[in-house]
Formats: structure tokens, sequence, C-alpha cells
């Protein structure tokens, strides 16, 4: 399967603890993309990759959360001491595009995120 | 203020029926995109353009650029086509998806 990959699918964890998750872009996709989703409504920007550079952050993103991309191929996203209005599903997408006209985002299945 | 606007919220079709479900936004776009969520949170492109009118199967996805709006129409709907539906526009710059509530689509047997 070649397509986007996130670990781990689901995660339960008490308030206060730190997660990591992880996404795996298709290989040759330059361009990698954080969302997260609550229940009911539309996925919201998070952060953008181009390549191992971070090029934008949403107001969303607080100082709890980092995300990198070192090698600029797989990317992980770390929330801090979480909160239990972090609970949502976190997408990962990506993309190859060198021109906006191109930007066809590719989605992974998710990491569902329950604070407890 | 949501860039994107979709509806309806939530929708309910025998199965056969014929289906609409419009967007419309309010900023300048590159390109509008249809996906597709089923339980579980998978999403898929459906369709991605920036003018006139795109066909796959049974799904019809069309937009007008001066008028700022799209509909993605489904015909002969089926049950397995139960799932939200979510418009997105990616920016100028084309560097994100700005995206709408989503339409939950129910098609009963």
């Amino acid at each position: 399967d070649t397509g986007v990959s996130q670990d781990p699918r689901h995660k339960i964890t008490k308030r206060g603890q730190n997660v990591t998750f992880r996404c795996d872009p298709i290989s040759e996709h330059n361009r990698l993309y954080w969302y997260r989703q609550t229940l009911g409504q539309g996925p919201e920007f998070l952060t953008y990759f181009q390549n191992e550079a971070q090029l934008e952050k949403s107001r969303l993103l607080s100082d709890r959360f980092s995300a990198e991309r070192p090698k600029g191929s797989f990317s992980t996203l770390e929330i801090q001491r979480t909160e239990q209005g972090d609970s949502a599903m976190y997408l990962c997408a990506s993309s190859l595009a060198y021109r906006p006209s191109q930007n066809e985002q590719f989605f992974g299945p998710g990491t569902r995120l329950t604070v407890l | 203020k949501n860039e994107v606007e979709q509806s309806p919220q939530n929708l309910t079709a025998q199965e056969g029926e014929f289906i609409t479900i419009n967007c419309s936004y309010s900023v300048g776009i590159s390109a509008l995109h249809w996906l597709q969520q089923h339980p579980g949170g998978g999403i898929v492109s459906l369709f991605m353009l920036s003018s006139g009118k795109k066909k796959h199967g049974r799904l019809i996805a069309t937009i007008n650029i001066q008028e700022k709006h799209s509909s993605l129409h489904i015909t002969a709907s089926h049950p397995r086509d139960s799932a939200v539906y979510i418009c997105a526009v990616s920016l100028d710059t084309g560097n994100q998806f700005y995206f709408g509530t989503g339409t939950s689509l129910t098609v009963i047997p």
C-alpha cells in the first residue's frame, strides 16, 4: 500500500500526558499537512511542511503542539500536557505540488485521540 | 466566519434518488475539492476542479467561479454512498485547504 499512513490509529491517554503521532506520506510527495477534526466539523488546518521546512502554522497550534519533518519524509506531531479539548481526529495529508492548481491532497486514515 | 459553507448539513435519501450537495465560498481560490469521508475517518478525494464540470461514474461536480458556488450530484444513489461529503478550497497561495463542515448523507435501501 503506497498511500499515506498514520500511526497509531487510536490513542487513549490521560490528561497531562504527552502523545506523539506519526505520518508517513506518499514517498515522492514534497508537501505534508496536519489537520485536526472534531466531531461534526470539517478538518481544520494545523501546520504544513514543504520538504523539511515548516512553512505555516495555524493559531490553533498552541505552544503545547510541535511538529517535525526532519528528513523531509515522515512527520511527527507531538502534544504535550494533553487536555480534554485535544480529543479529536488528527489527519495527515500529502501532496506533490509545484503550482497551486496541482494541489490535490491525499489523506491518511487519521489518528483518533481521546484524552480522559 | 467560515470561508466555506455547505448545505444541507444532513441529508437522507431513498435508494435511487438524485442527490445534490451545495458549496459556497467567499475567498479567491485556485481549486475546489470534493472529499468523501466514511465512518472511521478516512478521507478520499473525489474531485478537484477549477472550472466547469467533471464526471466520475455516478458522481458529477460543477463549479461556477463567478458565483463562487459548486455542487456535487449523485445520480441513482445507493446505500454505499452513505458518507460525509466535504467541500474544501485551496487558495491562490495553494498552501492549505479550507474545509466546509460536511454534509452527512444517508441513503436508505
